[in-house]
């Protein structure tokens, strides 16, 4: 009963360093997400797949890359780190969108970039 | 304009009473979708309740149901017989179709402390 995996929970940087943030999820789903959360703030959509090979950006996608080689997988990439990406990154899934799933999220990753 | 609007940064509310959580958007895509998630101190997201565009009834979870208002772009959310435990932030988010594929925008989240 894992639902969606994301690893590290926290994690501290330095400026310019490089990460992987990690999620897995188990219910084959086609849809993966991943979100950036500022203190006080809703969420904010960095990349997004709608399937294994296929990524695309969201609103805030500087600095991060993504890939999606199964559909299991879709590890965030911090390039080279800065103070500005210090925030609480959550990814997400679900199954078809013309199916109303409900959206199942990680439970968070708290990075800090000094 | 906003596509998302939450016009309560935070809201006081005594235990046991009844708690409304407003939420208005703004689509041109007829077949969207609604949720709301609860968010505790702890930081995960929490799924509560799902409204699509096509519904024909308010959608209701237990405690939670939604006041789904289709001609005033409305979605609010109720939580009935408040609990000190439903202190959280509450965000309203939508789903929208973006050509082929669909995007998820989330408001910026209500405050709620239920007061004992």
């Amino acid at each position: 009963n894992a639902g969606v995996t994301q690893t590290p929970k926290f994690q501290v940087l330095k400026t310019g360093q490089s990460m992987t943030l990690q999620c897995a999820q188990d219910m084959n789903h086609e849809y993966m997400s991943w979100y950036r959360q500022d203190p006080g703030m809703g969420l904010r959509l960095i990349h997004y797949s709608v399937g294994a090979g296929i990524t695309d950006q969201g609103e805030v996608p500087n600095g991060y890359n993504v890939s999606r080689s199964t559909t299991e997988d879709f590890p965030l990439r911090l390039l080279s780190a800065a103070p500005s990406q210090t925030s609480v990154y959550f990814c997400a899934s679900s199954g078809r969108w013309d199916s109303g799933n409900t959206i199942y999220f990680g439970e968070g990753s708290w990075l800090t970039v000094v | 304009a906003q596509k998302i609007t939450q016009t309560q940064p935070g809201m006081f509310v005594q235990e046991k009473e009844a708690v409304t959580l407003d939420c208005t958007y703004d689509t041109s895509d007829p077949s969207y979708g609604l949720f709301w998630y609860k968010q505790p101190s702890s930081g995960e997201m929490i799924f509560l309740i799902y409204q699509g565009s096509y519904d024909q009834q308010n959608a209701t979870e237990g405690r939670y149901s939604l006041n789904f208002q289709k001609a005033r772009k409305s979605a609010n959310l109720v939580i009935s017989a408040s609990q000190l435990g439903d202190s959280a932030m509450y965000f309203c988010a939508m789903r929208e179709r973006l050509d082929s594929n669909y995007q998820l925008i989330w408001g910026a989240g209500t405050k709620l402390i239920i007061k004992p």
